[in-house]
């Protein structure tokens, strides 16, 4: 069965520290996904990785960097978390090798920031 | 560019009764996919339906179909015979046709089944 793990289900962090949000997939997938999730937004793209070390920006990256040194593993880092990063942060990963497949998704992780 | 609008931020049914949930897009790709999921309150994605913009039938996988209307650029789910467990957030979404697998979603609509 396919799996896509997110590390944390839910985190409390300080404005001002560094965050990472690990994401892991077993399923040998080329492609990963962050999206951001807030209520009425619906999910937007952060970043996404095509290969290990490739990454591309999404819609809004402002705020977030991330790492892929290992095709199984995605991180989505926030330099200096701030009160407007709190929000669920969803992974996905994708096989590039199907055609119109789905995206697999994280069971997600809620950020809040005080 | 690619854009997805869903219209209806809530929507009530009554157990066993049929639901459409709307779902208007704008691409300027000639190829693309459009993608309903699910997400209940336990925070998960659960995929439901897929329909390629060249299929020539409607999408359909058990209880849910998809009125695909291509020259209106609209894709309604459709959920017969509503349940309990239907109750959830349900997201559009699009994707293009460079196969990266990135999704565009919509703002999701959220249904409330009655009993």
């Amino acid at each position: 069965d396919v799996k896509v793990t997110q590390s944390s289900r839910y985190l409390v962090k300080r404005t001002g520290e560094k965050v990472f949000l690990e994401c892991v997939q077993d399923m040998d997938h080329e492609n990963m996904f962050w999206y951001r999730q807030d209520p009425g937004l619906g999910l937007r793209l952060i970043y996404f990785s095509y290969d290990v070390k490739m990454k591309e920006k999404g819609d809004i990256p402002e705020g977030y960097s991330v790492s892929r040194e290992k095709k199984e593993r995605f991180s989505l880092i926030l330099e200096s978390a701030s009160t407007n990063q709190t929000s669920m942060y969803l992974c996905a990963s994708y096989d590039r090798a199907a055609t119109n497949e789905k995206l697999f998704f994280g069971s997600g992780t809620q950020l809040s920031v005080l | 560019a690619q854009k997805i609008t869903q219209t209806q931020p809530g929507m009530f049914v009554q157990e066993k009764e049929a639901v459409t949930l709307d779902c208007t897009y704008d691409t300027s790709d000639p190829s693309y996919g459009l993608f309903w999921y699910k997400q209940p309150s336990s925070g998960e994605m659960i995929f439901l339906i897929y329909q390629g913009s060249y299929d020539q039938q409607n999408a359909t996988e058990g209880r849910y179909s998809l009125n695909f209307q291509k020259a209106r650029k609209s894709a309604n789910l459709v959920i017969s015979a509503s349940q309990l467990g239907d109750s959830a957030m349900y997201f559009c979404a699009i994707q293009g046709s460079s196969n990266t697998g990135k999704l565009i979603f919509g703002q999701g609509t959220t249904l409330q089944v009655k009993p």
